[in-house]
C-alpha cells in the first residue's frame, strides 16, 4: 500500500502563476521527499525536509511539513513551460532501506 | 557521468518468456532499488540491496528474483513472465538509503 498520497492527481496552470501540490501520509517519518518526473524519464530527486524541519526552500521550490497533520506541501512559485512534469513525494519512515512514494501529481504549465 | 544505466529500455516478452533486467551504477553507491512503475500507482518497491551481497524483498516482490553482482551492478530477473508484470521498471542507488539517482527505465511489455 501507499504510504503518501498526492493531491491533486492532476493540475492545469498558467506560465508564472504558483503550483501547490499536497502529500498525504500515514505513519511517522524520518523524513519526506519530492521528486520530479518528466514524461517518459527517471525520477529526479528535488528536496528533502527531515521530520525535525518545519520548511524548507530550493530555488523557486518551497516545501513544508506539518507532522501532527502528517502531511506536506510543495510549493512551485513562477512557474515556467519547463515544470511540467509529474511530481511525486516519498517517504522514509526508517522500516530498512524503504522509500515508499505516492502516486503523484501531474502538473502542465501552459505558456 | 553516467550515474545509473539499464539495460534494456524496451522488451516485449510473450507470457512464460524470462529475462533479465541489468541495472550498473558509476557513483559508488551502497544500496541499490528496483521499483515499478503502473498508471496511478506510483512506484512500488520491489527488491533492495543495502550493500554488495545482500538483498531484501520489498512491497512486490513475487514473480521476480534479484542479484548483487557486485557493488556497480544489480539485475532483477523475470523467470515466467506474466502479462501483469507489464510495466516500467526502474533502477535506482543511493550512498546512505537516503536521496535515490533513477535509471532512465526499462519499459516491459508481457503479451
Amino acid at each position: 500500500s501507499q504510504q503518501g498520497e498526492e493531491d491533486p492527481q492532476a493540475l492545469s496552470i498558467q506560465e508564472g502563476e504558483n503550483a501547490t501540490m499536497n502529500c498525504s501520509y500515514k505513519t511517522s517519518i524520518n523524513n519526506l521527499q519530492w521528486y520530479r518526473q518528466n514524461s517518459g524519464r527517471g525520477l529526479v530527486h528535488l528536496i528533502l525536509i527531515r521530520s525535525n524541519e518545519r520548511e524548507k526552500h530550493s530555488g523557486r521550490l518551497r516545501v513544508t511539513l506539518d507532522t501532527s497533520k502528517k502531511s506536506s506541501s510543495l510549493l512551485i512559485t513562477a512557474s515556467r513551460a519547463a515544470d511540467t512534469a509529474s511530481y511525486f513525494c516519498a517517504t522514509d519512515a526508517g522500516a530498512g532501506n524503504m522509500l515508499t512514494f505516492g502516486g503523484g501529481t501531474r502538473l502542465m504549465v501552459k505558456p | 557521468n553516467a550515474g545509473v544505466t539499464q539495460t534494456p529500455k524496451f522488451q516485449v516478452l510473450k507470457t512464460g518468456q524470462s529475462m533479465t533486467l541489468q541495472c550498473a551504477q558509476d557513483m559508488n553507491h551502497n544500496s541499490m532499488y528496483w521499483y515499478r512503475q503502473d498508471p496511478g500507482m506510483g512506484l512500488r518497491l520491489i527488491y533492495y540491496s543495502a550493500s554488495e551481497g545482500t538483498t531484501d524483498k520489498g512491497e512486490v516482490p513475487n514473480g521476480y528474483n534479484v542479484s548483487r553482482l557486485n557493488k556497480r551492478e544489480f539485475s532483477l530477473r523475470l523467470e515466467s513472465a506474466a502479462p501483469s508484470q507489464t510495466s516500467v521498471y526502474f533502477c535506482a542507488s543511493s550512498p546512505d538509503s537516503n536521496v535515490l539517482t533513477f535509471g532512465a527505465g526499462s519499459r516491459l511489455t508481457v503479451l
